[in-house]
């Protein structure tokens, strides 16, 4: 398997509703990262995980909470988002160490209305 | 944050033609990655380079770490209409947290049949 997955493709949620965002990969990654992508843009990184703990926020609204449950599994828990918040939000995987490429998930596109 | 200097923005080109695009960095980095992203997915490797001047090819792709270490560039042989799409290079800073990537803001391909 040398995929990442991520549930849903795509999402609409109002600005007062709760949900989550998975993503799972089986290839025994141990950093993982969560991504949010605007249209013509290159990806931004919002956290890493490494071997199950949180290594980098990079100052991420508290609105995004990440949880690493797992090696094989990633969520983005979703609260009071903005309209701004609507973009494409990658998953990827990669081993640990600098000397690696990272495998994305085909993303969830959000929408916060 | 810091990003690579990626050029050209876009091309259009037509079907058979080469293609070159590169990126440049004030500072030296230990890892390049090209990636190519189709709309509505997530970026897929296309080549990874590791060592001052390594060429790697993959299939009509070639990649080259340039020897200051501050540069790489890709080229894409005899295009088709497939590789449209927008290919990105990222890349690890030797210094600092080289567990994040940097990013290139794209090159757009278009390829006229």
């Amino acid at each position: 398997d040398t995929e990442v997955t991520q549930t849903p493709k795509h999402l609409v949620m109002g600005m007062t509703n709760k949900k989550s965002l998975k993503c799972e990969q089986h290839m025994g990654h141990r950093a993982m990262y969560w991504y949010k992508q605007k249209a013509k843009k290159p990806p931004e990184l919002m956290f890493v995980y490494s071997y199950e703990k949180l290594s980098i926020n990079e100052s991420v609204p508290s609105r995004f909470s990440p949880e690493c449950p797992n090696s094989s599994l990633l969520n983005l828990h979703l609260h009071a988002l903005q309209p701004e918040d609507s973009a494409l939000y990658l998953c990827a995987s990669s081993q640990v160490g600098v000397k690696n490429g990272y495998t994305f998930g085909s993303g969830t596109r959000l929408t916060v209305v | 944050g810091q990003q690579l200097n990626q050029s050209p923005q876009s091309m259009f080109i037509q079907e058979g033609e080469d293609v070159s695009m590169n990126c440049t960095s004030s500072s030296i980095f230990n890892t390049w990655l090209w990636y190519k992203q189709d709309p509505g997915e997530g970026p897929v490797l296309l080549i990874a380079l590791y060592k001052a001047g390594e060429l790697t090819s993959n299939g009509r792709l070639t990649a080259q770490f340039g020897i200051t270490r501050k540069d790489s560039f890709l080229n894409i042989s005899a295009s088709i209409p497939s590789d449209v799409g927008i290919y990105f290079c990222a890349g690890r800073p030797n210094a600092g947290n080289n567990r994040k990537l940097i990013w290139g803001l794209g090159t757009s391909l278009a390829v006229n049949p």
